[in-house]
């Protein structure tokens, strides 16, 4: 069965501590992997799409890695604005992108 | 507009009524999707549309869930006879149609029913 689990649940980090989140996957024959952002009461907003293992993508403080397993987002010196849940997703192996996300990471960044 | 868009952005619903909820893809984005968002969790799949054809409804709770897409861009999703176990926020997301395109999201309608 498809799934995506992503930890941890909830973070608290100090401003310019850096840290990372997590999102391992199980899907036969990954067709992507995104990352998305969501701030509270708005819809989920477009951060990465990582395809291939050994694959980065940076924005700003942030940096997508993947692996076969799984993937990691990479939060460099952060700041209080990063504060958000972080979803990861993938493709199922049903075909097209109906996609399977994770419960997502609560990131507060305190001043 | 730039992006996907949804209205109601709220909407309050007596147990037992019809709710109709709208997006407005953005423009020329083939594939559209609903998913529906409980609190702290993450979307999850209701149903796609390819244009106006409806190609897969596997993620729609009951038959009282329904969807509709008939001119290929605008879609409504309709639940029946709402139940408390409905409430939730319903996410519209749309594609350009290619196997790796990015969906993007619009804001979301948060239903709440008493």
């Amino acid at each position: 069965e498809d799934q995506v689990t992503q930890s941890p649940e909830a973070l608290r980090l100090q401003e310019g501590e850096s840290s990372s989140l997590n999102c391992s996957y199980t899907v036969s024959g990954l067709r992507g992997l995104f990352w998305y952002r969501q701030d509270p009461g708005k819809g989920p907003e477009f951060l990465f799409t990582l395809y291939s293992a050994g694959e980065e993508k940076e924005k700003e403080r942030l940096k997508a890695t993947l692996t076969k397993k799984e993937s990691f987002l990479h939060i460099t010196a952060p700041k209080p604005e990063d504060s958000a849940t972080y979803l990861c997703a993938v493709p199922t192996s049903g075909g097209y992108n109906k996609l399977i996300f994770g419960a997502g990471t609560r990131l507060a960044v305190h001043p | 507009g730039a992006g996907v868009s949804q209205s109601p952005r709220y909407k309050v619903a007596k147990r037992g009524q019809d709710v109709a909820l709208r997006c407005d893809p953005i423009s020329g984005h083939v594939s559209l999707f609903w998913y529906q968002q409980a609190l702290g969790q993450g979307p999850e799949f209701l149903t796609y549309f390819q244009n106006e054809a409806q190609l897969d409804k596997s993620g729609l709770p009951s038959d009282r869930f329904f969807a509709e897409r008939p001119e290929g861009s605008v879609s409504t999703l309709k639940i029946q006879r709402t139940q408390q176990e409905d409430s939730a926020v319903y996410l519209c997301a749309s594609s350009l149609g290619g196997m790796k395109e990015t969906q993007y999201f619009g804001p979301g309608t948060r239903l709440l029913v008493l």
